[in-house]
């Protein structure tokens, strides 16, 4: 089963509008990470927020993550129509091992 | 850097015909790849893990002599889908692992197989 469950499934919002989303996990977590996915292709990595981390940014890219609840948040500011993609959360349970991915979250940015 | 190739991005065969679905870091030595498979509007199953010079570690309920994974180098995993059937046609895509704690994954752009 999915470790991650993202939330929500979908998102559709205007250009300039901030997006966010939300992803829950359910047992201990080394580091939790933020993947984009454009349609059809590979996923690329976003962010990478450690255990320890409650807060990151880059960029337009604001994640937190609460591990009392066992949640991070994606925040996109300023959204533009090239950020129209679907967002993955991964959580590793301990360094260098294999992710589980949630099950995303597909943004639609209208220009 | 850290750059992954997949190769072929997509490819159609027939029912029954096997076929070799090959993933290369391109500038790091990746000692761990993982593959992954993908259907229409879902997330990613992790079907195995592949570490150089020993066998892939698959995920239950893949079938390991379905979906051969050889990881010959650093550099080089292949995963083999043999005697494909419809049932098979997803997306295929494939991450490299550099061999740094911590380190995110590095993605193939992935293999659309159809078979008919």
């Amino acid at each position: 089963s999915q470790q991650g469950e993202e939330d929500p499934q979908a998102l559709s919002i205007q250009e300039g509008e901030n997006a966010t989303m939300n992803c829950s996990y359910k047992t201990s977590i080394n580091n939790l990470q933020w993947y984009r996915q454009n349609s059809g292709r590979g996923l690329v990595h976003l962010i990478l927020i450690r255990s320890n981390e409650r807060e990151k940014h880059s960029g337009r890219l604001r994640v937190t993550l609460d591990t009392s609840k066992k949640s991070s948040s994606l925040l996109i500011t300023a959204s533009r129509a090239a950020d129209t993609a679907s967002y993955f959360c991964a959580t590793g349970k301990a360094a260098g091992n294999k992710l589980t991915f949630g099950g995303g979250t597909r943004v639609l940015v209208k220009p | 850097g850290a750059v992954v190739s997949q190769h072929p991005s997509w490819v159609i065969c027939k029912s029954g015909t096997s076929v070799k679905i090959e993933c290369r870091s391109l500038d790091f030595q990746a000692t761990t790849m993982f593959w992954y498979r993908q259907f229409p509007k879902q997330s990613l199953m992790l079907m195995a893990t592949s570490n150089e010079g020993s066998k892939a570690t698959y995920e239950q309920g893949v079938e390991k002599d379905k979906f051969l994974i050889n990881h010959a180098s650093l550099t080089l995993s292949t995963l083999t889908v043999t005697s494909a059937h419809p049932e098979d046609s997803s997306f295929y895509i494939c991450s490299a692992l550099t061999d740094r704690g911590n380190s995110p994954l590095h993605f193939g752009n992935g293999t659309r197989l159809t078979v008919t």
